[in-house]
């Protein structure tokens, strides 16, 4: 089973600043990649596939990048709807495994 | 935009077998994936399984042999069945779309918490 590994565990920011996910893949996935954001009492959202396409309707803030074992999901400027937390997936390889997610949070 | 939710009991006694049905609406369920995915209280995401519309199915290898996971089209659901349930089994359950079966997952229900108690 393909363990991801997501740092930092919290991450705190302010509103209008960057931040910066990342997940680690213990062997390649390639671009096998997928970003989620999960707030409580919501339904889980996808942001990113292929390691660097956003879904239909995510806003432009959010980017991915990556591949093989090292991802990174950007939020350019976090607006106060995004403090959430976030997981990745992978799917190159049976079963499906997800990271153990960031909480991005207000500092 | 396709929607789905999620019901069932919210607590089952150790050893019984845990049931949900998943609704989804605003698409049809004919000629897609569609999975369960499960978070224990304050741990990751777990992919349990999958079906198609078909009635073809994939299950996480570490359950296996207690889930089960069917397919009604004329209802527009699908259910999972986990049997032999435990403490490690309280969680919330998530039905999900699969986008391609194989892939990420591109829409959500917002889960259902069931605790195993007795």
């Amino acid at each position: 089973e393909i363990l991801m590994t997501q740092s930092p565990a919290i991450l705190s920011v302010s509103p209008g600043e960057r931040a910066t996910l990342s997940c680690r893949a213990s062997q390649s996935v390639s671009s096998n990649l997928a970003w989620y954001q999960l707030k409580p009492g919501q339904a889980p959202r996808l942001l990113i596939y292929g390691a660097d396409t956003r879904a239909t309707g995510i806003p432009a803030r959010f980017s991915g990048s990556g591949s093989g074992t090292e991802f990174t999901l950007t939020i350019s400027s976090l607006q106060s709807e995004d403090f959430a937390v976030y997981y990745c997936q992978q799917y190159n390889y049976w079963p499906r495994t997800f990271g153990q997610g960031t909480k991005v949070e207000i500092k | 935009q396709v929607q789905l939710q999620e019901s069932g009991p919210g607590m089952v006694k150790p050893s019984e077998t845990l049931s949900l049905t998943c609704s989804v609406s605003g698409g049809s369920i004919n000629n897609y994936y569609w999975s369960w995915i499960r978070q224990p209280p304050g741990k990751g995401l777990e992919w349990i399984g999958y079906i198609h519309s078909s009635g073809s199915t994939k299950y996480n290898s570490s359950l296996k042999s207690r889930v089960r996971i069917s397919v009604d089209t004329s209802k527009n659901q699908f259910s999972l069945r986990l049997s032999s349930v435990t403490d490690a089994d309280t969680a919330v359950y998530y039905c999900v779309k699969d986008r391609l079966g194989d892939a990420d997952f591109d829409f959500w229900g917002r889960g259902a918490l069931v605790t195993v108690s007795s």
